[in-house]
């Protein structure tokens, strides 16, 4: 069936070191890809997304790569910081047009201080 | 401006009652969504709904589970009888448009089933 997955479930960071947050994904329908960032007691928060059509993607900090060749999705975190300490969620769309998203299960950073 | 909002933040409940959990979305977007968030677990899409068109039930496990969204604006999820694994915390996104990925996602209800 349909799957998003991570790799590690936990990762632990120095301050001011980059992050890489790894996900795979199963559904070859899937055109649209989207990381979310949940911190403890609050709903997820979007961070970036990228389309199918791209391999990378670059906001304030971060860069979503896509290898659609392998399905895998990455987000890499530049100069991480204690604030970035959140579950991170990726997601795909699926076969879906409508907005529905499929979750992988997440992946918690940890940002030593 | 306001964000999704969603009531009760917490909910504790016997096994068999029923209950009701709120969300408001944010003032004129015309999609929102149900999710369930087990702990230490992605999310998992329950329902769906877009303007007046008929909502996509499709995520609902079992017949337990129902949603309406009165006036296009503010959304009722329904537990009948629950259960001790309906435990989960629930959440709610709003979108702008149909078709947007962009959700907006509310603080949650954690529901716990006694």
């Amino acid at each position: 069936g349909e799957s998003v997955g991570l790799h590690l479930p936990t990762l632990s960071v120095q301050e001011g070191d980059n992050s890489i947050i790894n996900c795979a994904y199963s559904n070859s329908a899937s055109d649209y890809f989207i990381w979310y960032k949940q911190e403890s007691g609050k709903g997820p928060q979007f961070i970036i997304d990228i389309r199918s059509n791209m391999d990378k993607r670059q906001g304030q900090r971060v860069t979503v790569l896509l290898n659609k060749t392998v399905k895998h999705l990455s987000l890499q975190i530049a100069a991480t910081q204690p604030g970035d300490s959140a579950v991170y969620f990726c997601a795909e769309n699926g076969s879906s047009n409508t907005g529905k998203l499929i979750f992988g299960q997440g992946t918690t950073l940890q940002v030593k201080p | 401006g306001a964000g999704v909002s969603q009531s009760p933040s917490n909910k504790v409940t016997e096994k068999g009652k029923d209950v009701e959990l709120r969300c408001d979305p944010i003032s004129g977007h015309t999609a929102l969504y149900w999710y369930r968030q087990s702990l230490g677990q992605g999310l998992e899409f329950l329902i769906y709904f877009q303007g007046n068109s008929a909502p996509d039930k499709s995520g609902l496990p079992s017949d337990r589970f129902s949603a309406e969204r009165t006036g296009g604006s503010v959304s009722t999820l329904t537990i009948q009888r629950t259960q001790q694994e309906d435990s989960a915390v629930y959440l709610c996104a709003s979108s702008l448009v149909q078709g947007s990925y962009e959700q907006y996602f509310g603080p949650g209800t954690r529901l716990t089933v006694t």
